[in-house]
């Protein structure tokens, strides 16, 4: 089946860990993003990536890195740097662009103790 | 940049009532994509407008891109508790990027 896999579900690392979010789609898109959704809030967008070996920050990325070495996998870092950096984490993909639609992930649930 | 804004943030309704949620955008956008989210769940495409005036429909659902194409609605007609979610406007822009907005958490009372 085609689609795009975030793991894990659910992850829990103490503070001033470094820690890294998978995701990977097997859906030959080029365009890949990264967000973070928290209660009452919208979609904010941390990183995208348009074509492999380069991407792009969102308005959220302080305290967030990623790298594209391969068109099927964006993975995120969240890093110690991030001062409030328990919530829930969607990848997305899409087709050249954002004029087609987005295909999510599951999302993890990142706690932070 | 870019901003999105959506309501109402919550809304309450019986089951069988009207539900629209508005989004407005801060500059002209090229499209208008609208998602839903299921509790505990991510979210799925539902449509997207691209042409100033637009509208779609899905079954109980009605689309509309607005004449300036800086905002848009979505109306559900007779909701049932199948429609309980968060629903999303996202805008495009000349940025190549979507922007979301807040969304709108739907309940609905059977």
């Amino acid at each position: 089946d085609g689609g795009i896999t975030q793991s894990p579900k659910y992850l829990f690392r103490k503070e001033g860990q470094n820690v890294t979010l998978s995701c990977e789609q097997n859906l030959n898109h080029d365009a890949m993003y990264w967000y973070r959704q928290d209660p009452g809030q919208g979609l904010r967008l941390i990183y995208y990536s348009q074509i492999v070996n380069d991407f792009q920050k969102g308005d959220i990325a302080e305290g967030y890195s990623v790298s594209r070495e391969k068109k099927e996998s964006f993975p995120l870092t969240v890093t110690s740097a991030q001062k409030n950096p328990t919530a829930f984490y969607l990848c997305a993909s899409s087709a050249t662009g954002m004029n087609t639609e987005a295909f999510f992930g599951q999302g993890t649930r990142l706690t932070v103790v | 940049g870019q901003q999105v804004m959506q309501i109402p943030q919550y809304q309450h309704v019986q089951e069988g009532e009207d539900f629209t949620t508005y989004c407005n955008s801060s500059t002209t956008l090229s499209n208008i994509q609208w998602y839903k989210q299921r509790p505990g769940g991510h979210p799925v495409f539902l449509i997207q407008l691209v042409k100033s005036g637009e509208v779609k429909k899905q079954k109980r659902l009605t689309f509309q891109f607005g004449e300036a194409k800086k905002n848009s609605s979505l109306h559900i007609t007779a909701t049932q508790t199948t429609d309980v979610g968060t629903y999303f406007c996202a805008g495009g822009g000349s940025a190549r990027q979507l922007t979301f907005g807040s969304g709108t958490q739907l309940t609905v009372l059977p």
